[in-house]
């Protein structure tokens, strides 16, 4: 089955920096990589998706990169905000399948 | 708006003791799943159903039981409580088809305890 790693666990940021979040996949056939954001004590909500026909994707100061041929996508966050702290899962499955498998979460940590 | 619930938001029980958690929803999807939250662990998927009909098991079922009693209900069960199932428990659900049919929305969770 599918299988989801998700790095670092933890990551501190000045604000104003960037931050990346890195996560490899082990099932080839995974076309749908959705990140979600946890804010403390909040439940996790949908933040950027790509599928595996796109390369990039950017929404505002979000981003997600997808390289298939290596398995791995990545969340890049620019300009980052004290309200960007939270934890962020990245997840891999299939389109219409709708059954994801999640990593095991980043605690980011943006200070003023 | 429409929504995701879960009751309890927090129970506290005891080894041993059968407890159920439960989720409705009024977002009109057909597929619900339920997931555990540990730390360091993320978010383990522990049963998911597809329809009334459809029930599936998830990486970490061993210890829990599920009913879908409608479209809109779907229950947690576990049957003898043991102390490694304290944990944060979210429900989820999504749409088959749609704009957003890929996206999954959580409930808020219930935190359980088990001493």
């Amino acid at each position: 089955g599918e299988n989801v790693e998700q790095h670092p666990s933890t990551l501190s940021v000045q604000e104003g920096d960037s931050a990346v979040i890195k996560c490899t996949y082990s099932d080839s056939a995974s076309n749908y990589f959705p990140w979600y954001k946890q804010e403390l004590g909040k439940r996790p909500q949908l933040i950027i998706d790509i599928r595996s026909n796109v390369g990039e994707k950017k929404d505002q100061r979000i981003a997600v990169t997808l390289n298939k041929t290596a398995k791995h996508f990545s969340l890049h966050i620019t300009e980052t905000q004290p309200e960007d702290s939270a934890v962020y899962f990245c997840a891999a499955g299939l389109t219409g399948f709708q059954k994801l498998v999640f990593g095991t979460g980043t605690r980011l940590l943006v200070s003023p | 708006d429409a929504d995701v619930t879960q009751t309890p938001r927090n129970r506290i029980t005891k080894t041993g003791k059968r407890i159920m958690l439960e989720c409705s929803q009024t977002k009109g999807h057909d597929r619900m799943y339920w997931y555990r939250q540990d730390p360091g662990l993320g978010l383990r998927l522990i049963y998911y159903s597809f329809d009334v009909k459809d029930i599936n098991k998830g990486e970490i079922s061993d210890g829990y039981s599920v009913s879908r009693q409608a479209q809109a209900k779907f229950s947690l069960s576990l049957e003898s409580a043991i102390p490694n199932q304290t944990a944060l428990y979210f429900c989820a659900t999504s749409a088959q088809k749609g704009k957003r049919d890929n996206e999954q929305f959580f409930g808020p969770g219930t935190r359980l305890t088990v001493l």
